[in-house]
């Protein structure tokens, strides 16, 4: 059972457009809710969180959107630039449930 | 600079060998985590620790055993591997419910 459903699996925006990936996750206790970003060769590492008290957080051109009563979180790549070419996580946990990550989406920004 | 290193970038093995993969981390975290990155799959928790010497299974243990002597070590067996084992490994660690560091990663193949 996949606990954090992530789309589209991959995605190509072209330089200066907007990049959205969405997830969709199953545990309501969930009250943590990372992005990870993974250059090829690389591990991943924490590019923005969320916690549910609030619907939105932005950090310079990233923005998480967060709908608690849809169960659903998105990030959004403002003027979207060939260095955030990456694959992108969504994932989630709790104090019970370590983190449960989704699929990946890889993303190409084209020049 | 927080560190978990992992302590090969690229493994090639037999069918039947029995593989060890090393992480260390610098950061006193007492979580630590392996994981296994397929296309398509996302990361999927193999086992993690929260303490020397303690281990749980995660959602695909099989095949796969652990061990955590020392705090900042945490070592992933695999007792006889198989090619269905060939894939990118990834170690990580946090201090709990937080951000979660990430190794480089070792690719193994098992031919």
């Amino acid at each position: 059972q996949q606990q954090v459903k992530q789309s589209p699996q991959s995605l190509i925006v072209q330089k200066g457009g907007i990049s959205i990936i969405n997830c969709a996750y199953e545990n309501t206790a969930f009250d943590y809710f990372p992005w990870y970003q993974q250059f090829p060769g690389k591990g991943p590492a924490l590019l923005i969180a969320i916690r549910p008290d609030v619907s939105e957080k932005k950090e310079g051109r990233f923005t998480i959107s967060f709908n608690k009563s849809a169960k659903q979180f998105s990030l959004h790549i403002m003027d979207s630039q060939p260095g955030d070419s990456a694959t992108y996580f969504c994932a989630a946990s709790s104090l019970a449930q370590k983190l449960v990550f989704g699929q990946g989406t890889r993303l190409t920004i084209n020049p | 600079d927080v560190k978990v290193t992992q302590s090969s970038r690229y493994l090639v093995k037999r069918t039947g060998e029995k593989v060890f993969l090393e992480c260390v981390q610098d950061m006193d975290h007492e979580n630590m985590f392996w994981y296994r990155q397929d296309p398509g799959l996302g990361l999927r928790l193999i086992y993690f620790s929260y303490d020397v010497k303690m281990k749980e299974k995660g959602d695909i243990p099989e095949g796969y055993s652990v061990s955590r002597e020392k705090k900042e070590r945490f070592s992933l067996i695999l007792e006889s591997a198989s090619t269905n084992q060939t894939s990118m490994y990834l170690c990580a660690s946090d201090r709990g419910h937080t951000e979660a560091f990430f190794g480089q990663g070792t690719r193994l193949t098992v031919v």
